[in-house]
């Protein structure tokens, strides 16, 4: 079982519509978590953290829920530059000191957002 | 600020020859990292560096070698290049592990 996994679309929505992604994770000692874009060819970016209390980036939700190991990440309104792919991000902190987290990816969700 | 940067952008070898990829980050940050992104599979950690004068394997470290010179730069080596090697490779680095991640441009890496 991979330690993130994502459901890697294609996800082909109109604009304006709301989509939603979801994300497990398996590693229990996950201290943080993210969600990154990455556009085609081109490096990730950090899109936004998932706190446990779930926070919102103007269109963009971002939950999660420790308990079930799970993170999503709403969506609301797409614009067509909002096409990319999105990536789950987990940060499995291995000494407890904040200083050694090791990132891992999920393999990402497409998302193509059409006039 | 340059953030990540990383060279070369694009390189092509043949098979069993030998490279190393460069990465400077001028954030101060502590911790880096390789990756290496092919369709379908996602990123790919291959080797991290928690702090200056450690390096650590991570889920697909053969074929590889690293040095972490000095705190702005993380190298990664491949002494005899194989087609499977053929892929985008990506450094970072981070301050710590409830921060942003920042990525480099990438090199992508053909090898005939």
């Amino acid at each position: 079982r991979k330690e993130v996994e994502q459901d890697p679309g294609p996800f082909n929505v109109p604009e304006g519509a709301t989509v939603a992604f979801n994300c497990t994770y398996s590693n229990s000692a996950s201290q943080s978590f993210f969600w990154y874009r990455q556009d085609c060819r081109k490096e990730p970016k950090l899109l936004m953290s998932v706190y446990s209390s779930g926070n919102e980036d103007g269109r963009f939700t971002a939950q999660l829920n420790r308990a079930s190991q799970y993170i999503s990440l709403l969506i609301r309104d797409s614009k067509l530059s909002d096409s990319a792919t999105y990536l789950c991000v987990v940060n499995i902190d291995l000494l407890g000191s904040g200083n050694t987290g090791k990132l891992i990816f999920g393999q990402g969700t497409t998302l193509q957002v059409k006039p | 600020n340059a953030g990540v940067t990383q060279t070369p952008k694009f390189q092509v070898l043949k098979t069993g020859q030998s490279m190393t990829l460069q990465c400077a980050q001028d954030m101060n940050h502590n911790s880096m990292y390789w990756y290496r992104q092919d369709p379908g599979m996602g990123l790919r950690l291959i080797y991290y560096s928690a702090s200056e004068g450690t390096t650590d394997k991570g889920e697909v470290p053969n074929g590889y070698n690293v040095s972490r010179l000095n705190k702005r730069e993380f190298s990664l080596r491949l002494e005899s290049a194989a087609p499977s090697q053929t892929s985008v490779y990506f450094c970072a680095s981070i301050l710590d592990s409830y921060n942003e991640q920042f990525f480099g441009p990438g090199t992508r890496l053909t090898v005939l």
